[in-house]
């Protein structure tokens, strides 16, 4: 069975610091997508990334960027100079190929950030 | 831009009451899914429809029910609200993407509290 697993319940940085929120997922599919989404306080889950399990080239998007690696089952998230906009919970999510309406979408526990001033 | 809404952000009801939470997506999307979450737990899946009148159960169904008579509509039923169903529940809508994934497009979420 899919499982997702952050083991950083909460996590506090002081601005500008770099942190890096961890995700290990459990799958037996060879084919199968990573995301990770962003609820800030007002609540609404915001989508960052996706990944399939065929590309492990890592992504940088601005401050924020991912590492996937297939062979230690993580996928990992890394702010970087951190700031208080992003204070947030955020989810790491697993999806198999045969998932076929999108109903198997498997959240990890989220991990709760804050950015102090 | 793709838009989810549910009828009401914060909801207190009392223990027994029938409560409904309504949620609308305007991308046509055909597939949409009613999640809780709890701290420590997640988001679960209650229950999602994958057409109009179409319905599955999820991980966590017990104690709830959904009805979606047109697309854009998906409503959660709890038929007699306890104290145990005190939770955030999130909607969300999802297109299959060219490559063979899905995205999922949420709601800003209703906080229900049960007294």
């Amino acid at each position: 069975a899919q499982k997702v697993t952050q083991a950083q319940t909460e996590i506090s940085v002081v601005e500008k610091e770099d942190v890096t929120l961890d995700c290990v997922y459990e799958t037996r599919d060879t084919t199968y997508y990573l995301f990770w989404y962003k609820q800030p306080p007002s609540g609404e889950l915001v989508f960052l990334i996706r990944r399939n399990s065929f590309d492990e080239q890592n992504e940088i998007s601005g401050r924020y960027s991912w590492n996937f690696q297939k062979s230690t089952s993580s996928f990992n998230f890394t702010i970087t100079a951190s700031q208080v906009v992003d204070s947030a919970v955020y989810f790491c999510a697993l999806s198999e190929d045969r998932d076929n309406y999108g109903q198997n979408f498997v959240f990890g526990p989220g991990t709760r950030l804050s950015v102090l001033p | 831009d793709v838009k989810v809404t549910q009828s009401s952000r914060y909801l207190v009801k009392r223990t027994g009451e029938k409560v409904f939470l309504e949620c609308v997506q305007d991308m046509d999307h055909e597939n949409m899914f009613w999640y809780r979450q709890d701290p420590g737990l997640g988001l679960r899946l209650i229950y999602f429809s994958y057409d109009v009148k179409m319905k599955e159960k999820g991980d966590i169904p017990e104690g709830y029910s959904v009805s979606r008579e047109k697309k854009e509509r998906f409503s959660l039923i709890l038929e007699s609200a306890s104290t145990n169903q005190t939770s955030m529940y999130l909607c969300a809508s999802s297109e299959r993407l060219a490559g063979g994934s899905y995205e999922q497009y949420f709601g800003p979420g209703t906080r229900l509290t049960v007294t």
